[in-house]
């Protein structure tokens, strides 16, 4: 079945910049989305096709992709941004989700 | 505005079923799809399957697949989500999401319910 996987967890000193990358296999020919969620919540889209962002979500949050590697980005990172951080894509008929990353802001 | 309001929390034993619903609002029901995923405490985003909200076509995941039926209800506008043969593994908040008509949305999950905490315990 198809993996998509993030590193476990990333820290960042606020106001710098966060990178989250999600890779898997011909990851380039699919979609990607990214989610944020914060505990005791539901996730929140924040990045989806590989770069757009919904309305609402700050201009901070970007995403790209090169190859098998997509990456979130977050510019400026806030206290508030501290969460878990999930990529998403379809694969043969199912979503699949990364295994998730942990955004630590300190 | 866009809801998914979702069923309240359930406490089920080892062997029982559960069924979850979630009531769109705000947008026409039979346009899009639903998915469920499910969070396990502690860990990540599972995706179970999706379900159209035209048709009633389902797409589901491999692992739930022989315990899993979800079904719509096109007049109340609600979906809901079966799952049979529960276990202690199958404890989890599970979440409605709208989907695309075809399933695999390339916008991806915009708008979720608020979840639904399923505690199976003997």
């Amino acid at each position: 079945s198809y993996e998509l996987t993030q590193p476990p967890s990333v820290s960042v000193s606020p106001g710098q910049t966060a990178g989250i990358t999600c890779s898997g296999d011909k990851l380039g020919q699919k979609y990607v989305s990214w989610y944020q969620q914060r505990p005791g919540q539901s996730p929140l889209l924040v990045i989806y096709e590989d770069a757009k962002r919904p309305s609402g979500i700050p201009e901070r949050f970007s995403g790209s992709i090169a190859g098998n590697t997509a990456t979130l980005t977050i510019s400026g990172t806030q206290a508030i941004d501290e969460a878990d951080y999930y990529c998403q894509a379809w694969d043969s008929s199912s979503w699949v989700f990364g295994g998730g990353t942990k955004l630590t802001v300190l | 505005q866009v809801q998914l309001v979702q069923s309240g929390a359930e406490v089920k034993k080892p062997g029982a079923s559960v069924k979850v619903s979630c009531k769109a609002v705000g947008y026409s029901f039979t346009t899009y799809g639903i998915s469920w995923v499910r969070q396990a405490p502690g860990q990540g985003l599972e995706w179970m399957g999706w379900i159209s909200g035209y048709s009633g076509n389902t797409m589901y995941a491999q692992k739930s697949k022989g315990r899993l039926a979800m079904t719509t209800d096109t007049h109340s506008t609600t979906a809901y989500m079966e799952l049979r043969s529960l276990t202690s593994d199958d404890t989890a908040v599970y979440y409605c999401a709208r989907d695309g008509s075809q399933g695999g949305s390339s916008l991806g999950f915009k708008y979720w319910g608020q979840g639904t905490l399923v505690t199976v315990s003997s």
